[in-house]
């Protein structure tokens, strides 16, 4: 098994410029999540999907929007990228959908994402 | 809301020697308390959890956690550290019961471990 994967691992983008954020994940995942994780913030939620079909905010999602393709896939996209915008991306996965559950969340290898 | 806080940026350990990591959370409720390790230019992997029963959860690499409630803290451990070891360590928690999953973490403690 893969885990779960992420493309682009770099990129680098102009100011106004737009870009989605591809991942996926085989492990027959429900739940799937976007951080964006910056020097002394730690991870930060953009966006998640508890099940397929749903979508969520979560604490940073202005500038942002998602797409939960299917089980497997969930996209984030940056439709006016701005240097504020300029961060290591992750995306991850957990198997259970509902709260009460001790789900460990599994990581993507990350996206470093530059915005000039 | 819920919070997590790593007083340590950086904590360094001779090889061989313990290492402590130390993290503080606040959640309404009984938490759900992890541990991850991020080296470098890689995703987080996950290392260890405390759901519920024993204080003393036990994980990967040979890396242990103690919960301990009155303290509001979950300190990671390990005997005896080793240069591999060293990496950026995050704790994160969530309320149990909570909204699906969301996680809370911290911003982090790198740990040195030098010969």
């Amino acid at each position: 098994n893969a885990g779960v994967t992420q493309t682009p691992k770099f990129q680098v983008l102009k100011t106004g410029q737009s870009m989605t954020l591809q991942c996926a994940q085989d492990m027959n995942h429900n739940s799937m999540y976007w951080y964006r994780q910056d020097p002394g913030m730690g991870l930060r939620l953009i966006y998640y999907s508890a099940s397929e079909g749903t979508t969520d905010k979560g604490e940073v999602p202005n500038g942002y929007n998602v797409s939960r393709l299917n089980k497997r896939e969930f996209s984030l996209r940056l439709e006016s990228a701005a240097p504020s915008q300029t961060s290591v991306y992750f995306c991850a996965s957990s198997l259970l959908p509902i709260a009460g559950a001790g789900d460990t969340q599994y990581f993507g290898p990350g996206t470093r994402l530059t915005v000039l | 809301a819920q919070s997590v806080a790593q007083p340590e940026d950086q904590v360094n350990v001779a090889e061989g020697n313990p290492l402590t990591v130390k993290c503080t959370y606040s959640v309404s409720g009984n938490p759900y308390l992890f541990w991850y390790v991020q080296y470098p230019n890689r995703g987080l992997q996950f290392l260890l959890k405390y759901i519920t029963g024993d204080n003393l959860v036990k994980g990967s690499y040979g890396f242990e956690a103690e919960f301990n409630k009155s303290q509001t803290s979950f300190h990671l451990k390990k005997p005896s550290a080793l240069v591999s070891d060293s990496a950026l360590y995050f704790c994160a928690v969530r309320a149990n019961p909570g909204t699906a999953s969301k996680l809370t973490f911290g911003t982090g403690t790198r740990l040195q471990v030098t010969l």
